[in-house]
């Protein structure tokens, strides 16, 4: 089956500009997770949907970034205006149903924010 | 809010030898325990879980070992081998649909040959 697929794998953007990523998740997964990867960090949650409902936000800087998955298949997360310390690498994951099992994550989109 | 720790950061072993990695969960209603193994420039792929309902549970090289009353849980592995070098991050999350999954800090393990 195809994986969960992401992109752009890399992005290179001035700080105070705008920056869009997009995620396909496996086919049938109902839940879809964002992950921020830090260099030399553990992923840490941005937002997880389930469907096209939000489940978690609370880690999002709602302030500069957005998400949305509109009919409950792939995904966007957009940061608008980017600042440096938003470097990082963009991990989408999806699961069939929540932490029930296993995440599947995508190969990532690599933000550098100068 | 939920913490998950993880060490050591950094682990370096003989080939042949063992590896432990420990981590420690906050959210004593955790009850799910998946690890997650890293290779360089690669994503993270599920390695072992284990449900808090067991004490242990192995596959092969790899073994897990569970402490609710402690809240930490382990990853040990066995024999180790060139391509075993990796980031292994361990998890803690509630076996739900609407649970999140939280992340230890990783732990960059090398085997020396």
């Amino acid at each position: 089956e195809a994986g969960v697929a992401q992109s752009p794998r890399y992005k290179i953007i001035e700080k105070r500009q705008s920056v869009a990523f997009w995620c396909n998740p496996i086919s049938g997964h109902a839940t879809l997770y964002w992950y921020q990867q830090i260099l030399g960090q553990g992923p840490k949650l941005l937002i997880q949907f389930q469907n096209n409902g939000v489940v978690d936000d609370s880690q999002l800087p709602k302030d500069r970034f957005s998400a949305e998955r509109l009919k409950g298949v792939d995904s966007t997360l957009k940061i608008q205006p980017a600042k440096l310390e938003d470097s990082a690498v963009y991990l989408c994951a999806s699961s069939l149903r929540g932490s029930t099992g296993e995440l599947f994550f995508g190969e990532g989109s690599r933000l550098t924010v100068l | 809010g939920e913490n998950v720790e993880q060490h050591p950061s950094t682990l370096s072993v003989q080939e042949g030898d063992s590896a432990v990695i420990k981590c420690t969960y906050s959210d004593s209603a955790s009850n799910y325990f998946p690890w997650y193994k890293q290779e360089l420039g690669k994503r993270p792929q599920l390695i072992i879980d284990i449900r808090s309902n067991v004490g242990e549970k192995k596959d092969q090289r790899i073994a897990v070992t569970l402490n609710k009353t402690a809240k930490h849980f382990s990853l040990h592995i066995t024999e180790t081998q060139p391509e075993d070098s990796a980031v292994y991050f361990c998890a803690a999350t509630r076996y739900s649909s609407a649970s999140k999954i939280i992340f230890g800090s990783g732990t960059r393990l090398s085997i020396r040959p």
